[in-house]
Order: structure tokens, then sequence, then C-alpha cells
């Protein structure tokens, strides 16, 4: 079966704080695709990465980090020295290569207070 | 990526009414897929907008309630046909260029309030 758990529903730190969100997925496949994705509260949802199943390379961008790990079905996300907004609802999301459906996890709710 | 647009942004409707949403993309995509995210929750999939032919839903959504058109490669609608208040949700609109391994950007959502 296909799943994505974020564990944590809400997160919050105080401006400045690093911050790690949670993902754990579960999948049979061999070929797949990760992503992560921001929603703000206007609602727009913002692609931030995708990871393909054959790259564990881990990815850092700015302030942000991932780390890829597929012996644990793990895919966190790390905000760095975090600021006000980056206070979002975070999801992470699986794809499989013989599929155009993405499966969404809950979200995590973060919020950055000042 | 690709630059998305939905109109209305956000509306505010009666029961038993039925509202257009409407999806525009920059250039030509192949795939087009409707969500809906009810309050405090995740993304849940509605359909694939074909473009051409019928849409394809998934398990829970029906045409009657939710009939789709894609007349071209840029373009689509979603109708959310006799409202009640449990449609009450944002509605995203994304959009893929190529094959699976691409990735889904989505549109600025439309916030649907029915009373």
């Amino acid at each position: 079966a296909q799943k994505v758990t974020q564990a944590q529903t809400e997160i919050s730190v105080v401006e400045k704080e690093d911050v790690t969100l949670d993902c754990v997925y579960e999948t049979r496949d061999t070929t797949y695709y990760l992503f992560w994705y921001k929603q703000p509260p206007s609602g727009e949802l913002v692609f931030l990465i995708r990871r393909n199943s054959f790259d564990e390379q881990n990815e850092i961008s700015g302030r942000y980090s991932w780390n890829f790990q597929k012996s644990t079905s793990s895919f966190n996300f790390t905000i760095t020295a975090s600021q006000v907004v980056d206070s979002a609802v975070y999801f992470c999301a699986l794809r499989y290569d013989r599929d155009d459906k993405i499966i969404f996890g809950k979200g995590t709710r973060l919020h950055i207070l000042p | 990526s690709a630059v998305i647009s939905q109109k209305p942004s956000r509306d505010i409707c009666q029961r038993g009414t039925s509202l257009t949403i409407q999806c525009q993309v920059d250039s030509q995509v192949t795939m087009m897929f409707w969500y809906r995210q009810q309050p405090g929750q995740s993304l849940t999939l509605i359909a694939t907008a074909n473009q051409g032919s019928e849409a394809t839903y998934e398990s829970g959504f029906v045409i009657d309630k939710f009939p789709i058109s894609r007349p071209n490669l840029t373009f689509s609608t979603l109708t959310v046909s006799n409202m009640s208040p449990e449609d009450s949700s944002i509605y995203l609109c994304s959009v893929e260029r190529g094959s699976s391994t691409d990735t889904q950007y989505f549109g600025p959502g439309t916030r649907l309030t029915v009373l």
C-alpha cells in the first residue's frame, strides 16, 4: 500500500531556531518520487523539491535541506535559522513511476514565533 | 514550472447552487488535475481532466456532482454542483508537462464557502 506519514501535526519554534519536519513513506515499488510542498496561509501549494528513489544524495537549498534515507523510508526536511515567513503547512508526498497520482501526507503546520 | 491561474480566487455561495472554477495555464501541458482540500485536511484528488474526453474520477467523486471540462491543453473547468456546506473547501488545479516522472505544479486555489 502507498502511504505517507507526517507524524508531527503541528510544531512551534522561535525564530532563528532550526526545525526538522519528518516524513515516512511506505511503498513496494523500486522506482518512486518524493516531494515536499509548502502551503502558506494564502492557500497556494508551492513546490519545494522532488527526489527520485534512485538518488539518495541529500540536497541543500539555502536554509532548506532534505535528508533522504531509503533504509528507513524517510525523507525529512530541515529549515535552518527559521524565519517568520516559513510559517506554513508543509506536505510530503509520494508518487509511483507507473502512476500519475500523488499521495499526500496529512501535513505539518509550522509556526515560527517572532 | 508553469504559471497557473484560477478564477474565482474565493466565493461564498448558497446551498443548492453551482459554481464553475476555471484553471488557465500559460503554456500547453499534458496533464491537468483537480484536488479538494477540506478545512484543516490534506489534499484529495477529485479527477484527472483529459483533453477531448471525459475526466477520470477517483473513488467517491462522480461526474454529476463535479463535472469537468478540458477543451484544450491550457484550460480546464471544474463545476461544483448542487452545493452543500460540506463542499466548503479549497479547490486546486494542478498541471504537469510530461510523463509521470514530471512534477505537479499547483494553482493558487479557489476558496469556496457554502452557506
